[in-house]
């Protein structure tokens, strides 16, 4: 089965830093990668996914950028952060072999102060 | 557009107690369902899935659920709940037509009394 690797655990940054948050994943090969922020009381929102290497589509605008420079790896990324970004960031493949349930990350937990 | 509804955001229940989280889809297409858990400090995982065949589908822990094509409705039941279902429970759906991706509810957060 598939494992998901994201880091930082937790991360505090002030306004108008930069952003940039690792998602690694084996077990599989070429899959579908996500990135989701949750934020209590209202489940899970995607925020970018990326059928291959240099493919994202994001579903949101927002301040956040995402990208995808080899098979297993998903990069979440910001110039200047907002305290808006706050938040919980999970990282989520889907093998591309026909299985159609996502494995997630242990995510991130981003504090903007 | 397509969306998830929970309509439980908080359910409280003492051992033993029989549960029901409901979810409804908004969605034309051919669907396919899941239930995903979220216990405290760990990560999201997949509790159960419908995909075709049978409507009632059975999961992990002893967990279960009915796919009600009429009525747009997923829910997810257990007889019998225990203090270590103490979680978060999220009801999605996928969009094949879009990478795959989950469309999830809000999420119920389940508090189940020792």
């Amino acid at each position: 089965s598939q494992t998901i690797h994201q880091w930082p655990a937790t991360l505090v940054q002030p306004v108008g830093s930069p952003l940039s948050l690792e998602c690694t994943v084996e077990g599989t090969s070429n899959p579908n990668l996500y990135w989701y922020r949750q934020a209590a009381g209202r489940g899970l929102q995607l925020l970018f996914y990326s059928v291959g290497i240099g493919q994202i589509s994001s579903e949101v605008p927002q301040n956040l950028s995402a990208s995808r420079p080899q098979d297993r790896q998903f990069i979440l990324s910001s110039k200047k952060l907002l305290l808006s970004d706050s938040g919980f960031y999970l990282c989520a493949s889907r093998g591309a072999s026909g299985t159609y349930e996502q494995y997630f990350g242990p995510g991130t937990r981003l504090t903007v102060t | 557009a397509q969306s998830v509804s929970q309509h439980n955001h908080h359910v409280i229940l003492s051992e033993a107690a029989s549960l029901e989280l409901g979810c409804n889809y908004s969605y034309g297409g051919t669907v396919n369902l899941f239930w995903y858990v979220q216990y405290p400090g760990q990560h999201l995982q997949l509790l159960l899935k419908y995909f075709s065949g049978d409507p009632l589908v059975k999961g992990i822990k002893g967990f279960e659920a009915e796919f009600i094509k009429s009525k747009f409705s997923f829910n997810l039941r257990k007889p019998s709940v225990q203090w270590s279902d103490t979680a978060e429970y999220f009801c999605a759906v996928i969009l094949y037509n879009q990478g795959g991706k989950l469309i999830f509810g809000q999420g119920t957060e389940l508090s189940v009394k020792p």
